[in-house]
Protein backbone atom coordinates (compact mmCIF):
# COMPACT_ATOMS: atom_id res chain seq x y z
CA UNK A 1 0.00 0.00 0.00
CA UNK A 2 1.21 3.80 0.18
CA UNK A 3 2.89 5.00 2.18
CA UNK A 4 4.35 8.29 3.61
CA UNK A 5 7.45 8.47 6.05
CA UNK A 6 8.41 12.18 8.05
CA UNK A 7 11.31 12.46 10.56
CA UNK A 8 10.48 12.53 14.11
CA UNK A 9 10.26 15.63 15.59
CA UNK A 10 9.99 18.56 17.20
CA UNK A 11 12.58 20.22 15.37
CA UNK A 12 13.91 23.20 17.43
CA UNK A 13 15.66 26.03 15.57
CA UNK A 14 16.72 29.61 16.50
CA UNK A 15 14.54 32.18 14.36
CA UNK A 16 16.88 32.92 10.82
CA UNK A 17 18.01 28.88 10.75
CA UNK A 18 17.60 26.78 7.78
CA UNK A 19 14.56 24.29 7.80
CA UNK A 20 14.63 20.87 5.96
CA UNK A 21 12.33 17.89 7.02
CA UNK A 22 12.39 14.95 5.20
CA UNK A 23 9.44 13.59 3.48
CA UNK A 24 9.68 10.28 1.52
CA UNK A 25 7.05 8.15 0.02
CA UNK A 26 5.69 4.88 -0.95
CA UNK A 27 3.11 4.40 -4.46
CA UNK A 28 2.85 3.52 -7.31
CA UNK A 29 3.12 5.63 -10.39
CA UNK A 30 3.28 9.03 -10.14
CA UNK A 31 1.51 10.30 -7.16
CA UNK A 32 0.93 14.05 -6.53
CA UNK A 33 2.95 15.41 -3.43
CA UNK A 34 1.83 17.76 -1.13
CA UNK A 35 3.04 19.69 2.66
CA UNK A 36 -0.12 21.16 4.58
CA UNK A 37 0.38 22.78 7.86
CA UNK A 38 -1.50 23.10 11.08
CA UNK A 39 -1.03 25.80 13.67
CA UNK A 40 -1.67 25.65 17.00
CA UNK A 41 -5.43 25.09 17.16
CA UNK A 42 -6.60 25.02 13.46
CA UNK A 43 -6.79 22.92 10.72
CA UNK A 44 -4.58 21.96 7.97
CA UNK A 45 -3.77 24.66 5.08
CA UNK A 46 -2.38 23.71 2.04
CA UNK A 47 1.21 24.95 1.75
CA UNK A 48 2.54 23.29 -1.21
CA UNK A 49 2.20 21.01 -3.76
CA UNK A 50 3.94 19.20 -6.75
CA UNK A 51 2.10 16.83 -9.73
CA UNK A 52 4.74 15.29 -11.42
CA UNK A 53 8.55 14.35 -11.43
CA UNK A 54 11.16 17.31 -10.74
CA UNK A 55 8.21 20.04 -10.30
CA UNK A 56 9.13 22.03 -7.52
CA UNK A 57 6.64 23.69 -5.33
CA UNK A 58 6.73 26.94 -3.03
CA UNK A 59 4.89 29.35 -1.27
CA UNK A 60 6.05 31.77 1.88
CA UNK A 61 9.12 30.84 1.37
CA UNK A 62 9.00 27.01 1.53
CA UNK A 63 10.20 24.68 -1.22
CA UNK A 64 9.90 21.05 -2.06
CA UNK A 65 11.72 19.35 -5.11
CA UNK A 66 9.46 15.50 -6.04
CA UNK A 67 12.32 13.36 -6.49
CA UNK A 68 10.97 10.47 -8.01
CA UNK A 69 14.76 8.38 -8.20
CA UNK A 70 14.81 9.08 -4.89
CA UNK A 71 11.14 8.90 -3.84
CA UNK A 72 11.69 12.13 -1.75
CA UNK A 73 9.57 15.56 -1.55
CA UNK A 74 11.84 17.22 1.69
CA UNK A 75 10.56 20.75 2.51
CA UNK A 76 12.90 23.65 2.58
CA UNK A 77 12.92 27.10 4.15
CA UNK A 78 16.45 29.30 3.97
CA UNK A 79 15.36 31.28 7.08
CA UNK A 80 12.66 30.46 9.44
CA UNK A 81 10.53 32.87 12.00
CA UNK A 82 8.49 32.26 14.96
CA UNK A 83 5.60 32.38 12.98
CA UNK A 84 6.69 29.55 11.25
CA UNK A 85 6.49 27.61 14.34
CA UNK A 86 3.28 24.87 13.34
CA UNK A 87 2.75 20.61 12.85
CA UNK A 88 3.73 19.98 9.05
CA UNK A 89 2.25 17.08 7.36
CA UNK A 90 3.72 15.33 4.09
CA UNK A 91 1.03 14.02 1.93
CA UNK A 92 0.89 11.65 -1.36
CA UNK A 93 -2.42 11.42 -3.51
CA UNK A 94 -2.09 8.41 -6.24
CA UNK A 95 -2.89 9.11 -9.90
CA UNK A 96 -4.90 6.19 -10.39
CA UNK A 97 -7.42 4.23 -8.36
CA UNK A 98 -9.21 5.57 -5.18
CA UNK A 99 -7.79 9.06 -5.46
CA UNK A 100 -7.54 8.64 -1.29
CA UNK A 101 -4.40 10.56 0.05
CA UNK A 102 -2.28 9.22 2.67
CA UNK A 103 -0.81 11.92 5.42
CA UNK A 104 2.53 11.29 7.17
CA UNK A 105 2.06 11.72 10.85
CA UNK A 106 3.29 15.19 11.09
CA UNK A 107 6.39 16.89 12.10
CA UNK A 108 6.50 19.91 14.60
CA UNK A 109 8.58 22.92 14.20
CA UNK A 110 9.05 24.86 16.95
CA UNK A 111 11.19 28.18 16.41
CA UNK A 112 12.59 29.97 19.44
CA UNK A 113 13.57 34.12 19.31
CA UNK B 1 -15.53 33.21 -0.09
CA UNK B 2 -16.63 31.20 3.31
CA UNK B 3 -14.24 28.49 3.85
CA UNK B 4 -15.06 24.54 5.02
CA UNK B 5 -17.14 24.88 8.38
CA UNK B 6 -17.44 22.55 11.19
CA UNK B 7 -19.61 21.82 13.73
CA UNK B 8 -20.16 21.52 16.67
CA UNK B 9 -16.52 22.61 17.16
CA UNK B 10 -16.20 20.35 20.56
CA UNK B 11 -18.68 17.15 21.41
CA UNK B 12 -18.27 15.59 24.92
CA UNK B 13 -19.63 11.98 24.61
CA UNK B 14 -19.94 8.97 27.08
CA UNK B 15 -19.44 5.30 26.09
CA UNK B 16 -21.73 4.20 24.06
CA UNK B 17 -23.58 7.01 22.78
CA UNK B 18 -23.50 8.21 19.19
CA UNK B 19 -21.92 10.97 17.75
CA UNK B 20 -23.03 13.44 14.63
CA UNK B 21 -20.68 15.77 13.38
CA UNK B 22 -21.32 17.97 10.18
CA UNK B 23 -19.69 19.62 7.61
CA UNK B 24 -19.98 22.11 4.80
CA UNK B 25 -18.16 22.40 2.28
CA UNK B 26 -16.32 25.15 0.24
CA UNK B 27 -19.63 25.96 -2.08
CA UNK B 28 -18.93 24.54 -5.59
CA UNK B 29 -17.34 21.93 -3.95
CA UNK B 30 -18.40 18.29 -4.98
CA UNK B 31 -15.98 16.01 -2.84
CA UNK B 32 -16.35 15.97 0.80
CA UNK B 33 -13.12 13.70 2.58
CA UNK B 34 -13.50 13.21 6.45
CA UNK B 35 -9.96 12.08 8.60
CA UNK B 36 -9.64 11.41 12.45
CA UNK B 37 -6.64 12.86 13.66
CA UNK B 38 -5.92 10.85 16.76
CA UNK B 39 -3.26 12.07 19.08
CA UNK B 40 0.38 11.22 18.05
CA UNK B 41 -1.34 8.97 14.85
CA UNK B 42 -1.16 11.42 12.45
CA UNK B 43 -4.51 12.04 9.78
CA UNK B 44 -6.09 8.76 9.15
CA UNK B 45 -8.39 8.86 5.84
CA UNK B 46 -12.09 7.90 7.14
CA UNK B 47 -14.52 8.47 4.12
CA UNK B 48 -14.76 10.55 0.97
CA UNK B 49 -18.33 11.35 -0.49
CA UNK B 50 -18.48 12.87 -3.91
CA UNK B 51 -21.67 13.36 -5.92
CA UNK B 52 -23.65 11.98 -2.85
CA UNK B 53 -22.34 8.42 -3.02
CA UNK B 54 -19.73 7.04 -0.83
CA UNK B 55 -16.60 6.60 -3.25
CA UNK B 56 -13.86 5.56 -0.68
CA UNK B 57 -13.63 3.73 2.95
CA UNK B 58 -10.76 3.77 5.00
CA UNK B 59 -10.14 1.09 7.74
CA UNK B 60 -12.13 2.07 10.51
CA UNK B 61 -15.17 -0.44 11.31
CA UNK B 62 -18.92 0.04 9.87
CA UNK B 63 -19.76 2.24 13.08
CA UNK B 64 -18.24 5.14 11.47
CA UNK B 65 -20.86 6.23 8.60
CA UNK B 66 -21.70 9.21 7.24
CA UNK B 67 -24.15 10.84 4.10
CA UNK B 68 -23.98 13.15 1.93
CA UNK B 69 -26.79 15.74 0.91
CA UNK B 70 -28.03 16.50 -2.02
CA UNK B 71 -26.33 20.22 -1.04
CA UNK B 72 -23.05 19.06 -0.90
CA UNK B 73 -22.52 18.82 2.74
CA UNK B 74 -21.78 15.73 5.04
CA UNK B 75 -22.57 14.00 8.14
CA UNK B 76 -20.17 11.62 10.15
CA UNK B 77 -22.15 9.44 12.33
CA UNK B 78 -20.22 7.34 15.20
CA UNK B 79 -22.42 4.67 16.67
CA UNK B 80 -21.10 2.91 19.50
CA UNK B 81 -18.27 5.34 20.81
CA UNK B 82 -15.56 3.64 22.72
CA UNK B 83 -12.87 5.25 24.58
CA UNK B 84 -10.58 5.84 21.37
CA UNK B 85 -12.61 7.43 19.31
CA UNK B 86 -11.25 10.69 20.93
CA UNK B 87 -9.86 12.58 18.72
CA UNK B 88 -9.50 15.36 16.12
CA UNK B 89 -12.17 15.33 13.38
CA UNK B 90 -11.57 16.96 9.64
CA UNK B 91 -13.46 17.02 6.92
CA UNK B 92 -11.69 18.42 3.87
CA UNK B 93 -13.57 19.51 0.06
CA UNK B 94 -12.18 19.56 -3.28
CA UNK B 95 -13.72 20.94 -6.54
CA UNK B 96 -13.04 17.57 -8.04
CA UNK B 97 -10.75 14.49 -6.57
CA UNK B 98 -7.87 14.90 -4.53
CA UNK B 99 -4.77 13.98 -7.20
CA UNK B 100 -5.31 17.65 -9.00
CA UNK B 101 -7.75 19.02 -6.61
CA UNK B 102 -6.48 20.87 -3.06
CA UNK B 103 -8.49 19.65 -0.33
CA UNK B 104 -9.63 22.34 1.96
CA UNK B 105 -9.98 21.55 5.64
CA UNK B 106 -12.27 22.73 8.39
CA UNK B 107 -11.20 23.02 11.95
CA UNK B 108 -12.33 20.07 13.13
CA UNK B 109 -14.46 18.72 15.81
CA UNK B 110 -13.02 17.82 18.62
CA UNK B 111 -14.66 14.22 19.74
CA UNK B 112 -14.12 13.50 23.59
CA UNK B 113 -15.75 10.29 24.75
CA UNK B 114 -15.61 9.39 29.19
Amino acid sequence: GNSVTQMEGPVTLSEEAFLTINCTYTATGYPSLFWYVQYPGEGLQLLLKATKADDKGSNKGFEATYRKETTSFHLEKGSVQVSDSAVYFCALVPSGGSYIPTFGRGTSLIVHP
Amino acid sequence: EAGVTQSPTHLIKTRGQQATLRCSPISGHTSVYWYQQALGLGLQFLLWYDEGEERNRGNFPPRFSGRQFPNYSSELNVNALELEDSALYLCASSFGQANQETQYFGPGTRLLVL
